[in-house]
Formats: structure tokens, C-alpha cells, sequence
């Protein structure tokens, strides 16, 4: 398979408590995106990287949140602190650089209770 | 502020006729387009994309049509099949696409009854 990878595909957390999800983008992708999406949404964008810089931030990316590129591979976005407002889906998704479509992973659900 | 809008929460239309999505931009700054189907448990997919150069963009039975001056986007599905069936999102940037950061409406459920 030569899509997106999201992992976990579903996690459970108790308020408070870290997680960390990863995404493994299109081999050949330059470009990671981070998005969440909340019940009755669109995706909302989080950040985005081209290779290992970050490029841009969105204001919703609180303290607590956290994104990694490292190597310009793979990247994790993690959550300190978990809180119930955190529950949605987190998407991934990757592009080239002169690409203009994203594709995007099938999703990290995140429950906090 | 809500600058991508889809008004229309859902549409049912049967098998064979036509399916027409509409999505509303408030940002004049946006100059790229987009459609993605979403099904349950999948991420979103691309569909099919327009620049604001153009008017009209056309790929198999999906259509994308923009009124610029109006900050009216639609997209008519044409015919419509059951596999249609999914949430359809339009989205908007403006960096003529260079760039997959992207604002999207809330969705449109499409069913499509056989």
C-alpha cells in the first residue's frame, strides 16, 4: 500500500494523559499536512511541513500540541495534557511539493474521557 | 467567521439523474478550489480541483463550475451512481494551489438512491 498510513486508527485516552500519533506520507511527498476534524466539520488545518521545516502553524495548535518531521519522513503530532475538547479525528496528508492535491490518510479518532 | 460555506447539509437524488453540491466563499483572496468525497472511516479523496482563471473544469461525470463575482462554487455529478454516495467538501486556499493548506466547508451527505 503506497498511501497515507495513520497510527493509531482509533485511541482511547483519560483527560490529561499524553498521546502521540504518527504518519507515514507518500514516499516521494515533499509536503505533510496536519488536520482535525470535529462531528458536522470540515478538516480544520493544524500545520504543515515541507521536509523537516515547519512551515506554518495554525493558531488552533495550542501549547500542548506538538509536531515532528524529523528526516523529512515520517511525523508525529502529540497532545499533552489530553482534554475532552481534544476528541476528534486527526488527519494526515501528504502532497508534492508542485502538487496541488493532498492525499490524505484514513484518520487517527481520539476519544478523551 | 465560516469562509467556505455549504448551506446544504444533505441531498438525496435518484440513480441516474443529476447531482448538484453548491459552496459559497466569502474570502475574495482565495484563487483554488477543490472537491474531496468523503466516505465513513476514510479519509478524504480529491476529486476534482479549479483555479479562479477558469469558469469550468470537467473530469468523466464530475463538473466543477465557478461564478466568481457571486463567490459560488458547484459541482454536478452527472450520472449520478449509489457508489456517489458519501460527504462531499469543497475547499479554498489562496495560493493558486500551491499549497494544500486549505479552508473547507462543513460537508454536503449525498445519497443516492437506486
Amino acid at each position: 500500500d503506497t498511501g497515507v498510513s495513520q497510527n493509531p486508527r482509533h485511541k482511547i485516552t483519560k483527560r490529561g494523559q499524553n498521546v502521540t500519533f504518527r504518519c507515514d506520507p507518500i514516499s516521494e511527498h515533499n509536503r505533510l499536512y496536519w488536520y482535525r476534524q470535529t462531528l458536522g466539520q470540515g478538516p480544520e488545518f493544524l500545520t504543515y511541513f515541507q521536509n523537516e521545516a515547519q512551515l506554518e502553524k495554525s493558531r488552533l495548535l495550542s501549547d500542548r500540541f506538538s509536531a515532528e518531521r524529523p528526516k523529512g519522513s515520517f511525523s508525529t503530532l502529540e497532545i499533552q495534557r489530553t482534554e475532552q475538547g481534544d476528541s476528534a479525528m486527526y488527519l494526515c496528508a501528504s502532497s508534492a511539493v508542485l502538487g496541488t492535491e493532498a492525499f490524505f490518510g484514513q484518520g487517527t479518532r481520539l476519544t478523551v474521557v | 467567521d465560516q469562509q467556505v460555506k455549504q448551506n446544504s447539509p444533505s441531498l438525496s437524488v435518484q440513480e441516474g439523474r443529476i447531482s448538484i453540491l453548491n459552496c459559497d466563499y466569502t474570502n475574495s483572496m482565495f484563487d483554488y478550489f477543490l472537491w474531496y468525497k468523503k466516505y465513513p472511516a476514510e479519509g478524504p479523496t480529491f476529486l476534482i480541483s479549479i483555479s479562479s482563471i477558469k469558469d469550468k473544469n470537467e473530469d468523466g461525470r464530475f463538473t466543477v463550475f465557478l461564478n466568481k463575482s457571486a463567490k459560488h462554487l458547484s459541482l454536478h455529478i452527472v450520472p449520478s451512481q449509489p457508489g456517489d454516495s458519501a460527504v462531499y467538501f469543497c475547499a479554498a486556499n489562496g495560493y493558486g494551489g500551491a499549497t494544500n493548506k486549505l479552508i473547507f466547508g462543513t460537508g454536503t451527505l449525498l445519497a443516492v438512491q437506486p
